[in-house]
């Protein structure tokens, strides 16, 4: 049983550009979270969705963020035009159903040049 | 605000003795408890729960005590294995409001010297 996959796991990007992180949760999960870890701190909550709905968004950014999980497919999470304090790890969980023990990627680790 | 506190931010034990990790958290509405265990370049990895209506939980070599008048919870592994040397998270959930959202500590980075 796969566990849950995030793609890329690096990624480098320019000031200004967009960036695509993507999750595949467990299978058999239907509830996804992502979670943000910058350098020298814990986790922190950004978001959790169910197939096709944003269950909890408090702790995304207002702006250049958002997330989906589309019908079909993976869990995308887009930052536009991203800044430097935008690097960091993001983590995403997955959960068979609104359970608190949720299952996590290896992470992908976003760089800001 | 850190509703979910790790006041020591490193432990060094020797192997085959006790490690305790220790976490505080400040909002009562918290009823569901997990520590999660990180290597370097991973995502964490799901340890062990507690439910606040348990004061106890055990599973192998981890253990975690739930003391709800203080608000404190604690993780005991024993015997410490150098494998066991990570950094260490607790985490909290609440089912109200909403449930599926967990509040991380700062994490406690173990170090079991053979």
């Amino acid at each position: 049983n796969a566990g849950v996959m995030q793609n890329p796991r690096h990624l480098v990007r320019r000031r200004g550009q967009e960036a695509r992180l993507r999750c595949s949760p467990m299978k058999g999960h239907s509830h996804v979270y992502w979670y943000r870890q910058l350098p020298e701190e814990g986790l922190k909550f950004m978001v959790y969705l169910q197939k096709e709905n944003i269950i909890d968004e408090s702790g995304m950014p207002k702006e250049r963020f958002s997330a989906e999980f589309p019908k079909e497919g993976p869990s995308i999470l887009r930052i536009q035009q991203v800044v430097r304090g935008d690097s960091a790890a993001y983590f995403c969980a997955s959960s068979h159903w609104p359970a608190y023990e949720q299952y996590f990627g290896p992470g992908t680790r976003l760089t800001v040049t | 605000d850190q509703q979910v506190k790790q006041n020591s931010p490193s432990l060094s034990v020797q192997e085959g003795r006790i490690s305790i990790l220790n976490c505080d958290y400040t909002n009562s509405m918290f009823d569901y408890f997990l520590w999660y265990k990180k290597y370097p370049a991973e995502g964490p990895t799901f340890l062990i729960s507690i439910s606040s209506i348990k004061d106890k939980n055990e599973d192998g070599r981890f253990t975690v005590f739930l003391n709800k008048s203080a608000k404190h919870l604690s993780l005991h592994i024993v015997p410490s294995q150098p494998g066991d040397s990570a950094v260490y998270f607790c985490a909290a959930s609440a089912a109200f409001p909403q449930g599926g959202k967990l509040i991380f500590g700062q994490g406690t980075e173990l170090s079991v010297k053979p």
